[in-house]
């Protein structure tokens, strides 16, 4: 079964930090682009970073870059986000997302891992 | 940047209703959008892919259309499972962004 799961989300103070981790199976993880998605309490859908294949390219939302970085290990099979500097308005669900071959829509997220940044 | 735009941000609709949901990108963005469905305190599931492909497992009452800046979601008979919030989203470009989404309610 095709299958991502996150981790690593958790209660943190304002200006800290976490890294939160995504396994990938059920697929040829290293063949495909993988993505960030979050969406803060009530709220829409917003895609915070891309990573190509090969971890060659990376990219961003204008808002977080700087402070976010997405890696990932193909022979782990899994793929982190690294978030710093955090912000009350980087609470919110951080979900881990399979770009479609091309790169395409999103076709196989995660569950999700909450992250609350509060004093 | 690439912005999208929802309407209705809600809708009232009552089962066995046509339902149309228009999403408008700021530039051409050919047939690159997709529409998900989302369920409270569930991970969005892909309906729409490449303006007007139907994913694997979605029921044919849902439908897309168009291309260049405008795009529609469209339900012929809504279903009570059908009850949710859709999100289109473009990627003809690498930095993705999603409409604000239509919350779909029971009338």
């Amino acid at each position: 079964e095709v299958q991502l799961m996150e981790s690593g989300g958790g209660l943190v103070q304002p200006g800290g930090s976490l890294r939160l981790s995504c396994a990938a199976s059920g697929f040829t993880f290293s063949s495909y682009w993988m993505s960030w998605v979050r969406q803060a309490p009530g709220k829409g859908l917003e895609w915070v970073a891309s990573i190509k294949e090969d971890g060659g390219e990376k990219y961003y939302v204008d808002s977080v870059k700087g402070r976010l970085t997405i890696s990932r290990d193909n022979a782990e099979n899994s793929l982190f986000l690294q978030v710093s500097i955090l912000r009350a308005e980087d609470t919110a669900v951080y979900y881990c997302a399979r770009l479609r071959v091309g790169p395409g829509a999103f076709d196989i997220w995660g569950r999700g891992t909450m992250v609350t940044v509060s004093s | 940047d690439i912005q999208m735009t929802q309407s209705p941000s809600t809708l009232s609709a009552s089962v066995g209703d046509r339902v149309t949901i228009t999403c408008r990108a700021s530039q051409s963005i050919s047939i690159w959008l997709a529409w998900y469905q989302q369920k409270p305190g569930k991970a969005p599931n892909l309906l729409i892919y490449k303006a007007s492909s139907l994913e694997n497992g979605v029921p044919s009452r849902f439908s897309g259309s168009g291309s260049g800046t405008e795009f529609t979601l469209t339900i012929s008979s809504l279903q009570p499972d059908d009850f949710a919030t859709y999100y289109c989203q473009q990627y003809n470009s690498y930095s993705r962004t999603f409409g604000q989404g239509t919350r779909v309610e029971i009338k």
